[in-house]
């Protein structure tokens, strides 16, 4: 079945840090692509999406392409603060299936 | 404007008891959505309504878990008999028609003891 998975955490970083965060998938076809944050004390925000291969969703500085070749979708950050201290979430959808399926979440803690 | 939102935030049960937790979707949303978040993974689909319609419920884990949303609005998820396997956060999401983004609500964090 469709599955998503990402790299193991907990990730810490320095402020100003350089992040990647990966995530590969598998599927049959070629679903949409997102990811999504969840801060402290907060419920399930989208962070970005990409629908198509060699999209780049971005969004607050934070960047990922959709890899068709290697079915990945991995987030990056050029230089991350304080304040991206979260859980981040790989996910896909196909929208004949309607729900979202889940990579087990990556938690990123920055320091000062 | 007003986000999903989820009632109780918390709640606890004692085995063999039964739940209902209530999901007030975006207005106007008409896709709505319920994931179980075990401690330390993602969440994972249970069940999924298009207006008042379950269209697809094959991640409801057992007979014992029952969701409905009768006027294509409000939803309630209830447990039957709670287990503590069922120990987990739930999460309700809604969607606006023709749109992939959902939006999510708190979450309702349940133990069950």
């Amino acid at each position: 079945g469709d599955s998503v998975t990402q790299m193991e955490g907990p990730v810490t970083l320095s402020e100003e840090a350089f992040l990647t965060i990966n995530c590969t998938y598998t599927a049959t076809g070629y679903p949409s692509l997102f990811w999504y944050v969840q801060y402290p004390g907060e419920g399930l925000q989208l962070l970005l999406k990409a629908t198509k291969a060699d999209d780049k969703g971005s969004n607050k500085g934070f960047e990922a392409t959709y890899r068709k070749e290697t079915t990945s979708f991995h987030l990056e950050k050029g230089s991350v603060q304080v304040s991206d201290s979260a859980v981040y979430f790989c996910a896909l959808n196909f929208q004949g299936a309607q729900k979202l399926v889940f990579g087990q979440g990556t938690r990123l803690t920055i320091n000062p | 404007g007003a986000g999903v939102s989820q009632s109780p935030r918390y709640k606890v049960a004692k085995r063999g008891q039964d739940v209902a937790l209530r999901c007030d979707p975006i207005s106007g949303h008409v896709s709505l959505f319920w994931y179980q978040q075990a401690l330390g993974q993602g969440p994972e689909f249970l069940t999924y309504f298009q207006n008042e319609a379950q269209l697809d419920k094959s991640g409801l884990p057992s007979d014992r878990f029952f969701a409905e949303r009768p006027e294509g609005s409000v939803s309630t998820l209830k447990i039957q008999r709670t287990q503590q396997e069922d120990s987990a956060v739930y999460l309700c999401a809604s969607r606006p028609r023709g749109r992939l983004t959902q939006y999510f609500g708190p979450g309702t964090r349940l133990t069950v003891l």
